[in-house]
């Protein structure tokens, strides 16, 4: 398998520009989680999906964020409009049930300027 | 409020001798912990979990232990390498499904 599949790997957009990230979870797994990095603030859990199902969106840090599962093999953040404060690494991450580890995408490098 | 806390300061060791790295939790009881290991520029990668009813885990020369009663969690690397090196977080779940990870320590070993 070729692990968790994030896209694009480096996005730069200017303020109020839509950004969406994309992710490929390993074939089988069934929960989905999506991460944000800052030195601030480290990991961030922003939603997460069983089944598809959005189970989670707390972390979620305005409307102006929405995230998707259409199918087990993929996914969408999306940012609308974005802005400065959205810099940050977005991980991917997918795993096998409860209590399993889980398997990070390599992330999305987003800079809004 | 539930926290996560390990130590911010880098932790620097020489080759050879034995890291120890520290997640102290507050307000909440998981029932299990799991680590990992980021290395600059990519994803966390899953390394050990360890579970309410278990003490000690290892895992070649990692080991890792978990004390619900001071709800504190330590994680040993034994004959450290430079290849060691890395940022390494721990991450209790909350509510069972969702692992919520700790700010991290880097962890630098000196040939």
């Amino acid at each position: 398998d070729a692990g968790v599949i994030q896209s694009p790997r480096h996005e730069v957009t200017e303020m109020g520009q839509e950004v969406t990230l994309r992710c490929k979870p390993i074939s089988g797994h069934d929960y989905l989680f999506w991460y944000r990095q800052t030195m601030m603030r480290g990991l961030e859990l922003l939603i997460y999906f069983n089944n598809n199902v959005p189970i989670d969106d707390s972390g979620m840090p305005e409307d102006r964020f929405s995230a998707k599962m259409p199918n087990a093999s993929f996914s969408t953040l999306k940012i609308q409009p974005s802005e400065p404060r959205d810099s940050a690494v977005y991980f991917c991450a997918s795993s096998l049930g409860q209590a399993s580890g889980y398997t990070f995408g390599s992330g999305t490098r987003l800079t809004v300027v | 409020s539930q926290k996560i806390e390990q130590n911010s300061e880098a932790l620097n060791i020489q080759e050879g001798k034995t890291a120890t790295l520290t997640c102290n939790y507050t307000n909440y009881s998981p029932a299990y912990l799991q680590w990992y290991r980021q290395d600059p520029g990519r994803g966390p990668v899953f390394l050990l979990l360890i579970r309410e009813n278990e003490k000690e885990k290892r895992k070649e020369r990692l080991k890792v232990t978990f004390d619900t009663t001071l709800k504190q969690s330590l994680f040993h690397i034994t004959a450290s390498q430079p290849a060691d090196s890395a940022t390494y977080l721990c991450a209790p779940p909350r509510n069972t499904d969702k692992l919520i990870f700790g700010t991290g320590t880097r962890l630098q070993v000196f040939p």
